[in-house]
């Protein structure tokens, strides 16, 4: 089973930042929260990830907080082309990935 | 870098009849790969992790004599549906793994069985 919470679906205007909760209560001390999306019909992308520091890259940001139970993902200027399914996955390095539900994001125009 | 190809990207077969796919990392060496099927409106389910000359490993309930897979070499991993029937018609995602755990997924394959 899939160990991270995530919004069903989610709306954020084009151009605005858009923000996507992951909650991860069980998360241990050796797991990473890594994110990928899937757009329609494509095989997933890799987003970012990170271990327990805030991490950037130039798709987005990763806030995790103090305690590692939740974090958000931070797409700071969303496009039409960010619409997609968002996946929130926790793992070991190395470790194979058990995708959960996801949120879906739409960018409206 | 890090590309993951899939062929074919789609693929129409009778009932009954065996169908090949294959997914190549392009320009690293993978260790492991990983086979997935997806369902219309559903996430992405596990169905197989496979290391280089060595017996894939199933999840549970994959049916390993109808989902066969192939790791001869550190770039080319294949899957094969046999004797296909409607309900196997999915969209089949492959990843690779580079050394370190990254995971890089193919374009997907999308099998319809008439």
């Amino acid at each position: 089973d899939a160990k991270t919470t995530q919004p069903p679906s989610m709306d954020c205007a084009e151009g605005r930042a858009a923000n996507l909760p992951c909650n991860h209560s069980t998360i241990s001390g050796n797991e990473y929260v890594y994110w990928y999306r899937q757009i329609h019909s494509q095989g997933p992308q890799y987003i970012i990830h990170g271990l327990k520091n805030n991490e950037t890259n130039e798709m987005a940001s990763l806030i995790i907080t103090e305690d590692r139970k939740s974090s958000t993902l931070i797409l700071p200027h969303a496009t039409l082309r960010d619409t997609a399914v968002y996946y929130c996955i926790v793992r070991v390095k190395g470790d194979k990935i058990i995708f959960g539900k996801g949120t879906r994001l739409h960018i409206l125009p | 870098g890090a590309v993951v190809s899939q062929h074919p990207s789609r693929v129409i077969c009778k009932s009954g009849t065996s169908v090949k796919i294959e997914c190549r990392s392009l320009d690293f060496q993978a260790t492991t790969m990983f086979w997935y099927r997806q369902f219309p409106k559903q996430s992405l389910m596990l169905m197989a992790t496979s290391n280089e000359g060595s017996k894939a490993t199933y999840e549970q309930g994959v049916e390993k004599d109808k989902f066969l897979i192939n790791h001869a070499s550190l770039t080319l991993s294949t899957l094969t549906v046999t004797s296909a029937h409607p309900e196997d018609s999915s969209f089949y995602i492959c990843s690779a793994s580079l050394a370190g755990g990254q995971q890089y997924f193919g374009p997907g394959t999308r099998l319809t069985v008439t």
